[in-house]
């Protein structure tokens, strides 16, 4: 059971929108930035948005990052095939005084 | 090129001891926090321990805690897992990551070392 929850699975078309929920509490996310990582299949992850919203230099501003309260969101716009991959979200909790990722979310590009 | 390479994974026995090294190149070493990420076998990530650039600060998972040790030597630009008492439930992909600040995002990462513990 991971800290922080995500939805097991999302799945668009390509050209889509789609959206990704983080939800978490007043001592990780509610308190704390939130960080996304991208992870392709059999490779290691990579950070994807950090600070809530920023981008790491090479990531395309079709992902984009926001947070509100204990909950936060990654959208990418413009799907492509590429971006078939699990994303997770990540925060530091005060209580655990320690960092938390969500479960992972696998996205699918029908 | 910025490079995070893991090593000292493998085959061991509960109960065992096996220590994970992180080698890094490319990167200024001791401007960064070093940490241990895994993941488990079709799982998601689990942060396991993490060390402050100048080792002043460290932190493990309720996982974890009295079993690993971190550890860090800038000179040789290289971070340490040490596991005792290894149980089942510790068989993974280590990530070795790096991040700019305590709190912040893990801005690089390693491809990883595996350990699976069985017997």
């Amino acid at each position: 059971q991971s800290v922080l929850t995500q939805p097991p699975s999302a799945s668009g078309t390509p050209g889509q929108r789609v959206t990704i929920s983080c939800s978490g509490s007043s001592s990780n996310i509610g308190s704390n930035t939130v960080n996304w990582y991208q992870q392709l299949p059999g490779t290691a992850p990579k950070l994807l948005i950090y600070s809530n919203n920023q981008w790491p230099s090479g990531v395309p501003d079709r992902f984009s990052g926001s947070k509100s309260g204990t909950s936060a969101s990654l959208a990418i716009s413009g799907l492509q095939s590429e971006d078939e991959a699990d994303y997770y979200c990540a925060a530091w909790d005060d209580s655990l005084n320690g960092r938390v990722f969500g479960g992972g979310t696998k996205l699918t590009v029908l | 090129e910025v490079q995070l390479v893991e090593s000292g994974g493998g085959l061991v026995q509960p109960g065992r001891s096996l220590r994970l090294s992180c080698a890094a190149s490319g990167v200024t070493f001791d401007h960064y926090g070093m940490h241990w990420v895994r993941q488990a076998p079709g799982k998601g990530l689990e942060w396991v321990s993490g060390i402050s650039w100048n080792s002043g600060t460290i932190g493990y998972a309720d996982s974890v805690k009295g079993r690993f040790t971190i550890s860090r030597d800038n000179a040789k630009n290289s971070l340490y897992l040490q596991m005792n008492s290894l149980r089942a439930e510790d068989t993974a992909l280590y990530y070795c990551a790096a991040s700019s600040s305590w709190y912040g995002a893990l801005d690089i990462w390693g491809q990883g070392t595996m350990v699976t513990v069985s017997s």
